[in-house]
């Protein structure tokens, strides 16, 4: 089962910044919080992913609570290809779990004109 | 350049039959995966190799065999294939070190399988 809780679906506007929550309560320790999203069809693709510093590069922001509980994706400038769903998952780096990435359902995010 | 390769995109088959489903990466990669995503959009793992070992097999029929001849490839065939087969299957790859995975993975585009 999936160890995040994200809202079902966002609406943003274009050129504004889309900020996607996730819960993740349960993190332990050694484990870190990665984004991916999935544009229609396409396979998923990898955004981000972080321990407990917040994160940047050229697609997004990632703002991880000091207690870990939760995250913050965030888009700075939102386009219409941006449309897609968002997956927050947390995951250990190693161990029996070797690799594995539990999705959930996901925050589908429209960005319109 | 495609980094994770799977071939075909789209295959339309009877029940019954056996097909394969080939996946390619060129990223250097040592550990590659199967997803399937059903109907309801759910993106769950079906298997995991590392350097051609296997290392997670989730529950899936046994009808399900993964094969990796090499680092870069990793191919799946399906026996006596049934309706509820029916799904979009993405091969994926990241790179492990020291036993972790604590990079980005790298999905395929997919390949739709429908089953009449």
């Amino acid at each position: 089962d999936a160890k995040t809780t994200q809202p079902t679906s966002m609406d943003c506007a274009e050129g504004r910044a889309a900020n996607l929550p996730c819960n993740h309560s349960t993190i332990s320790g050694n484990e870190y919080v990665y984004w991916y999203r999935q544009i229609h069809s396409q396979g998923p693709q990898y955004i981000i992913h972080g321990l407990k510093n917040n994160e940047t590069n050229e697609m997004a922001s990632l703002i991880i609570t000091e207690d870990r509980k939760s995250s913050t994706l965030i888009l700075p400038h939102a386009t219409l290809r941006d449309t897609a769903v968002y997956y927050c998952i947390v995951r250990e780096t190693g161990g029996t779990s070797y690799g594995k990435l539990t999705f959930g359902q996901g925050t589908i995010l429209t960005v319109h004109p | 350049d495609t980094a994770v390769s799977q071939t075909p995109k789209y295959l339309v088959t009877q029940m019954g039959n056996d097909k394969s489903i080939k996946c390619e990466q060129n990223l250097g990669h040592d550990t590659m995966y199967w997803y399937k995503q059903d109907s309801k959009k759910f993106l769950k793992i079906m298997f995991s190799y590392n350097n051609k070992e296997l290392i997670i097999n989730e529950t899936v029929p046994n009808r399900f065999s993964p094969k990796s001849p090499d680092k870069a490839h990793l191919n799946l065939h399906i026996n006596s294939l049934e309706l509820g087969d029916s799904a979009v299957y993405f091969c994926a790859s990241s790179r492990t070190t020291g036993g972790k995975t604590n990079y980005g993975y790298t999905f395929g585009s997919g390949t739709r399988l429908t089953v009449v």
